[in-house]
Order: structure tokens, then C-alpha cells, then sequence
């Protein structure tokens, strides 16, 4: 299985470009999610979705967007690239279940995505 | 909304123990620990669910106080491979993962 896979690796956009970074994941997790990383800080939480055709803002959503129109699929889209989105982007992937036996389960994350905007 | 980690970094020698702190103001369902090397991706350690139950393997355990809204992560006879970053996140129920700022921590022979 591959697991969380992420594209590209590494981007370099100039100020203004717009770029999609692409997140697919074959475990069948139902809950997707998009961190960006600054150098030497935590993970800040950008956008997730809990299913397909469900998404829903995290700590730092501006100037992105995403999309869920399959189970398997979570792209993250920048419009009008800034230099404040320079950062490394990780999806991650994860099981959950709401209701009478609710749980989360563990995230897997892509390799990551680094990205410069000069 | 984000966890609180302390300290923010620490330094041990192989062999030494070490206890990184999370709080939240927030009611949680679920707390997450990932341990991060410089250049890759988080790795899950563990995940402790309402209820205050202790989990752990090999020399490193947590616990959850879900009356005080904390965690703690407890690295005993630390090894070199433990270096890298720690990051507790908090979870509710519905999806949304919120991580902390991290804990440095480095192991010296």
C-alpha cells in the first residue's frame, strides 16, 4: 500500500501564481487534512474534510482552498501565491466514526511538500 | 484552541528521563503524541481516548487527565533514536486535530 502520497515535492512558484498540491490517500479514511509547517514551528492546521463533499476550515485557511469529490482525493489549492505561504504542506489521513461508538483513530501523513514563493 | 506543550525544549543524556506536558481549555475526546525528525514527517506514537487511560510501549507511556484537560508523555531511559520534536494534538469528536507548538528534545551520549 502506498499510503498518504503528496505532489510534488518541492515547488517554486513567483508571487502572484496559483498551484495545486495534490493529496491522495488507498486506505479508505474517511477524515483528510492539510498542515502547513513554518521552519522550526508546530503544524498549523489549514483545511479539513471529514468525508467526501464535506470540508471545513482549520487554524490558517486564507488565501487556500480545497475540494473532496472522492473518498481518496484532498487537493489544496493556493490562489495568488504570497511569500507568507512559503512553508512545507503535509496532508494526513485518518479514521473516525461519530455516534453511540465514536472514535479517532490515528493520522498518516504524506512526505510532505516544499514550497517557495519568491 | 491550540494545546499548551511544555517545555518547549529539553536536553537529556542516554539513560535520563523526561515528562512533556499538554494542556487544552477546551473538552477533548481524544489526545494524539508524534514524534518528528528533522526533514520528515510526524510519526504516530500513540493516542490516549476519553477515559484517562495510560497507554505505552517500550520505554515511553502517556497518560490523559480528562478532568484537567491534560496529557503527558513519559520517556523513560531515553535513547538517542527519541531526539526530534514532540507534538501533543487534541482532538474532539467530528475530525478537526489541533496540534501544539512542539517539545525540542535531544538525547546526548
Amino acid at each position: 500500500n502506498a499510503g498518504v502520497t503528496q505532489t510534488p515535492k518541492f515547488r517554486i512558484l513567483k508571487i502572484g501564481q496559483s498551484m495545486t498540491l495534490q493529496c491522495t490517500q488507498d486506505m479508505n479514511h474517511n477524515y483528510m487534512y492539510w498542515y502547513r509547517q513554518d521552519p522550526g514551528m508546530g503544524l498549523k492546521l489549514i483545511y479539513y474534510s471529514v468525508g467526501a463533499g464535506i470540508t471545513d476550515k482549520g487554524e490558517v485557511p486564507n488565501g487556500y482552498n480545497v475540494s473532496r469529490s472522492t473518498t481518496e482525493d484532498f487537493p489544496l489549492r493556493l490562489e495568488l501565491a504570497a511569500p507568507s505561504q512559503t512553508s512545507v504542506y503535509f496532508c494526513a489521513s485518518s479514521y473516525g466514526r461519530t455516534g453511540p461508538v465514536a472514535t479517532n483513530e490515528k493520522l498518516f501523513f504524506g512526505s510532505g511538500t516544499q514550497l517557495s514563493v519568491l | 484552541q491550540q494545546p499548551v506543550q511544555s517545555p518547549q525544549a529539553v536536553i537529556l543524556r542516554e539513560g535520563e528521563d523526561a515528562v512533556i506536558n499538554c494542556s487544552s481549555s477546551k473538552a477533548l475526546y481524544s489526545v494524539h503524541w508524534y514524534r518528528q525528525k528533522h526533514g520528515e514527517a510526524p510519526v504516530f506514537l500513540m493516542i490516549l481516548l476519553k477515559g484517562g487511560e495510560q497507554k505505552g510501549h517500550d520505554k515511553i507511556s502517556a497518560s490523559f487527565n480528562e478532568k484537567k484537560q491534560q496529557s503527558s508523555l513519559y520517556l523513560t531511559a531515553s535513547q538517542l533514536s527519541y531526539s526530534g520534536t514532540y507534538f501533543c494534538g487534541t482532538q474532539k469528536l467530528g475530525g478537526k486535530l489541533i496540534f501544539g507548538q512542539g517539545t525540542e528534545l535531544s538525547v546526548k551520549p
